[in-house]
């Protein structure tokens, strides 16, 4: 069964700063990996999305890697902002039609 | 705005109560999901729909009940819930279900947070 470990659980950083935020997995057959965020109380906005036979994907200041074969992901924001401040959530597609979902990164960042 | 709406977007109701929550998407996708989001835990897939059928019930109690009319509308139907069904709930679309080599995302509503007293 797969598993979907997001570390660290929150985070909290001054507005400037370039930071990670890591998943893993247990299970490397996937079809891709998707970052989403979500904002308190509301839905998921997907950021950034994965294939399984690439290796990273960049939009504006965020950048995602995947390595299947140790099973991780890392989410990096560069020059981080106060606006960045939400739960970030990892999320992978394989067989069957589930997305299967870490517990997610909370973000604080202050100005 | 995401093409996908909820509704209600808040929900308290009683344990004897039967209620129904509403999805709406605008995309033209073929699936749609509900998901299940409760407090310090991963979201949880409930049902999966794929051209208005159901192709996936991840194991859930039969006091709640979808329905999925045309490719465009999902309910949940809600009857004697318990407390520790008070959730968030969501609702996502996605052209298909996921299959190998997909690029496609899902994309979620805003959610109806349920209280059950």
């Amino acid at each position: 069964k797969q598993e979907v470990t997001q570390i660290p659980a929150a985070l909290s950083v001054p507005e400037g700063e370039n930071l990670v935020l890591n998943c893993s997995f247990t299970d490397s057959a996937i079809y891709n990996l998707q970052w989403f965020r979500q904002d308190p109380g509301k839905g998921l906005t997907s950021l950034l999305l994965i294939q399984s036979s690439q290796r990273e994907q960049t939009s504006g200041r965020l950048n995602a890697s995947l390595d299947k074969s140790s099973g991780r992901s890392t989410l990096y924001i560069a020059a981080s902002q106060p606006g960045d401040s939400a739960t970030y959530l990892c999320a992978l597609a394989q067989a069957g039609t589930a997305l299967i979902f870490g517990k997610g990164t909370t973000l604080s960042v202050s100005s | 705005e995401t093409g996908v709406t909820q509704t209600p977007r808040h929900l308290v109701m009683g344990m004897t109560n039967k209620k129904s929550l509403k999805c709406e998407q605008h995309l033209g996708h073929n699936a749609m999901y509900w998901y299940k989001q409760s407090a310090k835990k991963p979201l949880e897939l409930m049902f999966v729909y794929s051209l208005e059928e159901r192709v996936e019930n991840n194991s859930v109690p039969s006091r709640f009940s979808p329905e999925c009319p045309n490719s465009s509308h999902l309910f949940l139907h809600l009857h004697t819930l318990q407390p520790e069904d008070s959730a968030l709930y969501l609702c996502a679309s996605s052209q298909d279900i996921p299959a190998a080599g997909g690029r496609e995302t899902q994309y979620f509503g805003p959610g109806t947070r349920l209280l059950v007293l």
